[in-house]
């Protein structure tokens, strides 16, 4: 299994609170991902890292910026949570062509 | 309109037996690779298996094989003696172009409930 994780794992905050979340890989893969998911939706990009300091927005952007300041790690940002950002959030990384590797998901409840 | 779709939103199945889950998809691009991804009930995104569209022969991982019908834009996923386990949602997903960092396309998902 790709080294992945996320953290938190559940978090539970409040509208118009600041939100970081983690994905740190261990496999030194070049690109990141994040991903949220919601019922009927399947999973949707937010943001993409293709390298350190490289991000580019995904379809899902708006409420949301990202950072990547070395390889293995990649925050997610909301900068002022609200209720529709409640959502189950994966973290993804990918080398080759062929893969892509998902963290085990954070889930974010906002109030 | 859909990149990804996943036609049926649930699937019900009996142990041993073989089921095949539907995925068809839209590109213009010639270069292009789809995935299937398997998620349990316990929530992790578990790669299954992949093709390509250069690829002439079908993907095969164990029980997972993957109908790749090129001409049809469709690329299901077989699953053949099912097992309990098996029981989770599943869903297809396309990489577009040649470039290893873009990001995939979902569709919808599948649930598939196996019984005994």
């Amino acid at each position: 299994d790709a080294g992945i994780t996320q953290s938190p794992r559940h978090k539970v905050t409040e509208t118009g609170t600041p939100v970081t979340l983690r994905c740190h890989q261990t496999e030194n893969h070049r690109y990141m991902y994040w991903y949220r998911q919601d019922p009927g939706h399947g999973l949707r990009l937010i943001h993409y890292s293709y390298g350190v300091k490289d991000t580019d927005k995904g379809e899902v952007s708006d409420g949301y910026s990202v950072s990547r300041s070395k390889t293995e790690d990649f925050l997610l940002t909301l900068e002022s949570a609200t209720s529709s950002q409640t959502s189950v959030y994966f973290c993804a990384i990918s080398e080759s062509w062929d893969g892509q590797f998902f963290g085990p998901g954070t889930r974010l409840t906002v109030l | 309109a859909q990149k990804i779709t996943q036609t049926q939103p649930g699937m019900f199945v009996q142990e041993k037996e073989a089921v095949t889950l539907d995925c068809t998809y839209d590109t213009s691009d010639q270069s292009y690779g789809l995935f299937w991804y398997k998620q349990p009930s316990s929530g992790e995104m578990i790669f299954l298996i992949y093709q390509g569209s250069y690829d002439e022969q079908n993907a095969t991982e164990g029980r997972y094989s993957l109908n790749f019908q090129k001409a049809r834009k469709s690329a299901n996923l077989v699953i053949s003696a099912s097992q309990l386990g098996d029981s989770a949602m599943y869903f297809c997903a396309m990489r577009e172009g040649r470039w290893a960092g873009t990001a995939l396309i979902f569709g919808k998902g599948t649930t598939l409930s196996v019984s005994s």
